[in-house]
């Protein structure tokens, strides 16, 4: 089974703190994603990444970074939080779209941020 | 830029009966999946449907795909309390970025016993 794994369940943090969310499967995906999950928008992709340090900018990049440093491992870097960063952030990895495979994305069980 | 639109967002139904979701997107695609949360859990994947006229049935729900209508189906068949949750539809964008997956706002489901 792919296993997507993240670093924390819950996170509080205080305003203008820099936030490192890590993310770690171990199925050699080559894709990662970041998304955020705010009630009533559904999930907005912040950035995905397709290759060790490749990085592409989804729909809400701003106020995100993300480094990919090695192919199981994918951050989210809120540089300076804010108050409107306090949401559920989620992580999946998925293969690369060859040939006869498909975009099926495995989440992971997701980091419940509050910004105060 | 692709849309993807479910209707209902929030269906309460009782046990032992029948409904529909509908997911309707904007711009041509074949692919498109569907999945499951549970309350502060994450999402499972349900369907993968790949191709026009693609059914995948798994128990009491069935997922159809129509790349035609640009429309996807997920039938649930004498629901059952356990069937509870949130379910959202996923289309892959067919160019550009094709990594990428635009979710629904999803479909909150609650079944009444």
């Amino acid at each position: 089974d792919v296993k997507v794994t993240q670093s924390s369940r819950y996170l509080v943090k205080r305003t203008g703190e820099k936030v490192f969310l890590e993310c770690v499967q171990d199925m050699d995906h080559e894709n990662m994603f970041w998304y955020r999950q705010d009630p009533g928008l559904g999930l907005r992709l912040i950035y995905f990444s397709y290759d060790v340090k490749m990085k592409e900018k989804g729909d809400i990049p701003e106020g995100y970074s993300v480094s990919r440093e090695k192919k199981e491992r994918f951050s989210l870097i809120l540089e300076s939080a804010s108050t409107n960063q306090t949401s559920m952030y989620l992580c999946a990895s998925s293969l690369p779209l060859t040939g006869f495979s498909y975009n099926e994305q495995f989440f992971g069980p997701g980091t419940r941020l509050t910004v105060l | 830029e692709l849309k993807v639109e479910q209707n209902p967002l929030f269906l309460s139904m009782q046990e032992g009966k029948n409904y529909t979701i509908y997911c309707n997107y904007s711009t041509t695609s074949d692919r498109l999946y569907w999945y499951r949360q549970d309350p502060g859990k994450s999402l499972e994947s349900l369907f993968v449907l790949l191709s026009n006229g693609a059914v995948k049935q798994e128990g009491r729900l069935m997922a159809s795909l129509d790349t035609k209508a640009r429309l996807s189906t997920l039938h649930i068949t004498a629901a059952v309390h356990d069937l509870s949750a949130t379910y959202f539809c996923a289309v892959e964008n067919s160019g550009g970025s094709n990594y990428k997956l635009t979710f629904g706002k999803g479909t909150l489901l609650t079944v009444n016993p």
